[in-house]
């Protein structure tokens, strides 16, 4: 089975921190994909990649970054915290035209 | 852009049928997913529909009329592991990107 890993699964960080969410897969996947989650709004796209050192912008990139420096890992990067983005993240990975696989989640909340 | 719209509750009791029901509007189609998430959880893949039809897998099936932009995903003989909330997602024509709905909540009853 495809295992999609996030570091952590509770994270509590101070407004103005740059916070750092890892992912990591073990299937080779092209396609990797940040989303956050909120109730009432759903999974919505922040950004994804499809190779390596390659990223595209999602629908709410604003405040976010991202990094793919090997083809495993694919970090979500919080350049400065803000209130308004205490969330769920969930991290997803896919082969192509597939389903995805998604890890369990991080719950990020910041004071 | 995507809309993507699903009833945000249902309730109903073991051993009966749901259907949740899925309607989209998209600049381009290649797909409709539906994935299953238990609170707390992260969400599991239950069906892929890319032409127009019937899915079945076990007690759950899934539906997809392209012109209508519509989608369901049945859940039959009801069990309370059941009670989860069920997320509609289309995949549009260009890359692997999904669109999500806002997710149905499922209560299953005794």
């Amino acid at each position: 089975d495809v295992k999609v890993t996030q570091s952590s699964r509770y994270l509590v960080k101070r407004t103005g921190e740059k916070v750092f969410l890892e992912c990591v897969q073990d299937m080779d996947h092209e396609n990797m994909f940040w989303y956050r989650q909120d109730p009432g709004l759903g999974l919505r796209l922040i950004y994804f990649s499809y190779d390596v050192k390659m990223k595209e912008k999602g629908d709410i990139p604003e405040g976010y970054s991202v990094s793919r420096e090997k083809k495993e890992r694919f970090s979500l990067i919080l350049e400065s915290a803000s209130t308004n983005q205490t969330s769920m993240y969930l991290c997803a990975s896919s082969p192509g035209q597939k389903g995805y696989t998604f890890g369990s989640g991080t719950r990020l909340t910041v004071v | 852009g995507q809309n993507i719209d699903q009833p945000t509750e249902m309730t109903a009791t073991e051993g009966a049928i749901v259907q949740i029901n899925c309607t989209y509007q998209t600049s381009g189609f290649n797909g409709l997913f539906w994935y299953q998430q238990h609170a707390g959880e992260a969400p599991t893949f239950l069906s892929y529909n890319v032409l127009d039809g019937l899915e079945e897998k076990g007690r759950f099936s899934s539906f997809l009329s392209r012109s209508k932009g519509y989608s369901y995903l049945l859940l039959k003989e009801l069990q309370m592991k059941d009670s989860a909330s069920y997320l509609c997602a289309v995949r549009g024509a260009a890359g692997n990107k999904l669109t999500f709905g806002g997710g149905t909540r499922v209560l299953v009853k005794p």
